[in-house]
């Protein structure tokens, strides 16, 4: 089965840098990658996601890129804002079935 | 519109107890999950709904849980002989279909054994 790993765990910007997110996956044959931001209480929210037919994908400030030969995939988030604080987590879709697998997350925290 | 409903948002039982944790999916959505996520950690899949039938429950720990979604709709997970271990946050996301892959995650219902 997938399995996806993130990092750092925690990262602290200053406000207006870019903040970048790291994640692996392991089923090459994975086609499906989400991108959620979490913040406390709520439920994670869809942010950005890209398919294994793009390289990258760009949404104002936000921007993943998708390596399939080294079976990465990053966010990256400029212009940081301190309302950016929050947890962030990647995903991988299971082709062998219909489970979405979740990174770790990324606790951001953006200094005014 | 509306979006995913869950409820309660917070339940407390005592270790042993059986509780029902329910789900109002976005309303037209045809798919439905169940994700369990402990403290620090990413959503951990329970099971995926197409319809009325679970289409996959392989993420269900064990017999204790179990999961129905009877017209389509609504869902509720039931735990009976709950486990200090069960406390954590229960999501519940919906998409449009299998092939919409973009899912819309509820608030959570956090569940305390004690």
């Amino acid at each position: 089965g997938e399995n996806v790993e993130q990092h750092p765990s925690t990262l602290s910007v200053q406000e207006g840098d870019s903040a970048v997110i790291k994640c692996t996956y392991s089923d090459s044959a994975s086609n499906y990658f989400p991108w959620y931001k979490q913040e406390l209480g709520k439920g994670p929210q869809l942010i950005i996601d890209i398919r294994s037919n793009v390289g990258e994908k760009k949404d104002q400030r936000i921007a993943v890129t998708l390596n399939k030969t080294a079976k990465h995939f990053s966010l990256h988030i400029t212009e940081t804002q301190p309302e950016d604080s929050a947890v962030y987590f990647c995903a991988a879709y299971d082709t062998g079935g219909f489970k979405t697998i979740f990174g770790a997350g990324t606790r951001l925290f953006v200094k005014a | 519109g509306a979006g995913v409903s869950q409820t309660p948002s917070n339940k407390v039982t005592e270790k042993g107890k059986y509780v029902e944790l329910r789900c109002d999916p976005i309303s037209g959505h045809t798919a439905l999950y169940w994700y369990r996520q402990s403290l620090g950690q990413g959503p951990e899949f329970l099971i995926y709904f197409q319809g009325t039938g679970a289409a996959d429950d392989s993420g269900l720990p064990n017999d204790r849980f179990f999961a129905v979604r009877p017209e389509g709709s609504v869902s509720t997970l039931k735990i009976q002989r709950t486990e200090r271990g069960d406390s954590a946050v229960y999501l519940c996301a919906s998409s449009l279909g299998t092939l919409e892959r973009e899912q819309y995650f509820g608030p959570g219902t956090r569940l305390t054994v004690t």
